[in-house]
């Protein structure tokens, strides 16, 4: 298995400009996670979709950020306008989750996107 | 939520077995004991996970005490490779609340050649 597969790597924008992160969940997981991390605030979870659908969003900072699941193998995560303080590292992470012993915290994470706003 | 306690830091010697220690004193009896690593500029790595029994897979093995109330991880032969942060993360079993993962500051484990 490739595992989860996250594009850009590294984005660099300048700020007011749409940034658009892409994530390919692990074949046969049913749970997808978008994470941000930075040295200030550690790691941080953004949103959670389970069956593609969102389940908690609490996390997401505001209206800027927005993010979706069309089918069971691809999310995006949208920044719309980017602004300086969304310099971070973003992660998607996929599990199989509901119902499955211990399995909702058995996060397989990606490389990351390093978002970088000028 | 059930709190951690892990060492700062610590050293092992390549080849060696590296054991990693946790304490978790206020762990429930749903709650599921999940080892993690991140190595410096990549994504969390998933290790292993246990209720009460000794675990294994082909990264480490996860040995819980009888209460419960503390864990080691063990990297049976360490190498460079497993320079990292590890994090030891007490969480329940169900997803139903959809908690978030949440790492503590962890053990800086260093291999040294």
């Amino acid at each position: 298995d490739a595992g989860v597969i996250q594009s850009p790597r590294h984005e660099v924008t300048e700020m007011g400009q749409e940034v658009t992160l892409r994530c390919k969940p692990i074949s046969g997981h049913n749970s997808l996670f978008w994470y941000r991390q930075t040295m200030m605030r550690g790691l941080e979870l953004l949103i959670y979709f389970n069956n593609n659908v969102p389940i908690d969003d609490s996390g997401m900072p505001e209206d800027r950020f927005s993010a979706k699941m069309p089918n069971a193998s691809f999310s995006t995560l949208k920044i719309q306008p980017s602004e300086p303080r969304d310099s971070a590292v973003y992660f998607c992470a996929s599990s199989f989750g509901a119902g499955v012993a211990g399995g909702f915290y058995t996060q397989y994470f990606g490389p990351g996107t390093r978002l970088t706003v000028l | 939520d059930a709190k951690t306690t892990q060492p700062p830091s610590m050293d092992c010697a390549e080849g060696r077995a590296a054991n990693l220690p946790c304490n978790h004193s206020t762990i429930s009896g749903n709650e599921y004991v999940y080892w993690y690593r991140q190595i410096h500029s990549q994504g969390p790595q998933y290790i292993i996970h246990g209720l009460k029994n000794n675990e294994t897979n082909e990264m480490a093995s996860l040995i819980i005490t009888e209460d419960r109330k503390s864990s080691t991880l063990i990297l049976p032969h360490a190498t460079l490779r497993d320079t990292a942060v590890y994090y030891c993360i007490v969480r329940p079993f169900s997803s139903g609340s959809a908690r978030q993962l949440t790492f503590g500051s962890g053990t800086q484990l260093t291999v040294l050649p």
